[in-house]
């Protein structure tokens, strides 16, 4: 089955900028979404085929893919992105997601 | 409004049943496949299960392929997750989400606040 490999943390201080990889083989093949979830809330779609971003998403966040690593890109981090992060795609008539990242804001 | 409101977790001993439901609002269900996605506590997001429009197209997980059962009822803009022989690790929240799909891929748009199993004895 697909393998997605996130970090379990990044760290990031406010005004800088967040990446956060996603690592799968030949990812860049694939369309990968991106969620943020905050603690006891349901997860949001920030980023979908790759570098979309649904309405209400600041334009903060963006995302790139490429060979065997996505990444997602939050520029002028503010302390209201603190969230873990999840990739997913699309395998074999299933999803798949990554094992999530923790955003934290210094 | 797009809602999507999910019922029937509760606690249940392993061996149990039970049976999720997610009612939907907004939209037009019988347009849209449909997916379950699970988080045990304090961990990640689990792909559970995929129904499309008609429910004549299903896929599981092959954690939950054999014990789950997904099923639809468009005239009732309800979706539902039948758990037999549940397991100790199929304590979660369970999130009803809706889908976009392509040819190629899915994402999810909107997802419900998910619903609570709880599998102990």
């Amino acid at each position: 089955s697909y393998v997605l490999t996130q970090p379990p943390s990044v760290s990031v201080a406010p005004g800088k900028t967040a990446r956060i990889t996603c690592g799968g083989n030949n990812i860049g093949s694939k369309s990968v979404h991106w969620y943020q979830q905050k603690p006891g809330q349901a997860p949001v779609l920030v980023i979908y085929y790759d570098t979309d971003r649904p309405s209400g998403i600041p334009e903060r966040f963006s995302g790139s893919n490429s060979g065997n690593t996505a990444t997602l890109t939050i520029n002028r981090v503010e302390a209201g992105d603190e969230a873990e992060y999840y990739c997913q795609v699309w395998d074999s008539n299933r999803g798949v997601f990554g094992g999530g990242t923790k955003l934290t804001v210094l | 409004e797009v809602q999507l409101v999910e019922s029937g977790g509760a606690l249940v001993q392993p061996g149990g049943s039970l049976r999720l439901s997610c009612a939907a609002s907004g939209f037009t269900l019988s347009a849209y496949s449909m997916i379950w996605v699970r988080q045990a506590p304090g961990k990640g997001l689990e792909w559970v299960s995929y129904i499309s429009t008609t429910g004549e197209t299903i896929y599981y997980a092959d954690s939950v392929k054999g014990r789950f059962t997904v099923s639809r009822d468009n005239a009732r803009n309800s979706l539902f997750l039948q758990m037999n022989s549940l397991r100790d690790e199929d304590t979660a929240v369970y999130y009803c989400a809706r889908p976009y799909c392509s040819t190629t891929s899915c994402y999810s748009d909107y997802w419900g606040h998910g619903t609570l199993v709880t599998v102990s004895s």
